[in-house]
């Protein structure tokens, strides 16, 4: 089974606050992304990479900032969070973007913004 | 872009009777790819099935699916419901050089 690492599991910040959230897959896959996933909204794509050095913007990308810096590590910032960013964080990564290569899943971080 | 809709936000069954989840989809593309997730609690989302080719059955784990291009649907079936079929369930489709969508996740609760 590929491997998904998300780090911290879990993480409390106040409002304002400085926040990076890290993904490790050792899958070698190209593609990787960071969902959030909130109750009636579902899983919601902030930011995709399909390679070192490479960002895609998302479906909500505001308040996000991410860097892909290897194949393996892509990270998730929040510079200046808010509760509206209060959420469970999903990473991910695929083989290929649009294929019938399926997405494996980190355990995901919940984020918690006070 | 692409849109995946699950109708229905929660489902609760009695133990043993029939599962039907909704999933319809929209794209501009021909062959999309559409996939099942299952989430059980506090876990992560991982594969349940996926499929490709237009009216055939695909089934994994008690669950199936069939792709109906004609109608853009991939409902999710089962037979008998059981307890620990409880979980969120998401339809999404993916398709070449796209990123892929997700529906906003069917909650299942099953009871006795």
């Amino acid at each position: 089974e590929a491997a998904v690492t998300q780090s911290p599991r879990n993480k409390v910040t106040v409002t304002g606050g400085n926040v990076t959230l890290s993904c490790r897959q050792t899958n070698s896959h190209n593609y990787m992304y960071w969902y959030r996933q909130d109750t009636g909204h579902g899983l919601r794509l902030i930011h995709y990479s399909y390679g070192a050095g490479n960002l895609q913007i998302g479906d909500v990308p505001d308040g996000y900032k991410a860097t892909r810096t290897t194949q393996e590590d892509f990270f998730l910032l929040l510079e200046l969070a808010s509760p509206s960013q209060t959420s469970l964080y999903f990473c991910a990564s695929s083989d290929e973007r649009g294929s019938n290569e399926r997405l494996f899943f980190g355990h995901g971080t919940k984020l918690s913004v006070l | 872009g692409d849109s995946v809709t699950q109708t229905e936000g929660l489902v609760t069954l009695t133990e043993g009777l029939p599962v039907m989840l909704n999933c319809t989809y929209q794209t501009i593309y021909s062959n999309p790819f559409l996939f099942w997730y299952v989430q059980h609690l506090n876990e992560s989302p991982r594969l349940l099935l996926k499929s490709f080719t237009d009216n055939k059955r695909t089934e994994h784990q008690g669950f199936h699916a069939t792709l109906h291009k004609s109608s853009s649907s991939f409902h999710l079936q089962k037979s008998s419901a059981q307890l620990s079929d409880s979980a969120l369930y998401y339809c999404a489709l993916s398709r070449k050089n796209y990123k892929p969508t997700f529906g906003k996740g069917t909650s299942l609760v099953v009871h006795p």
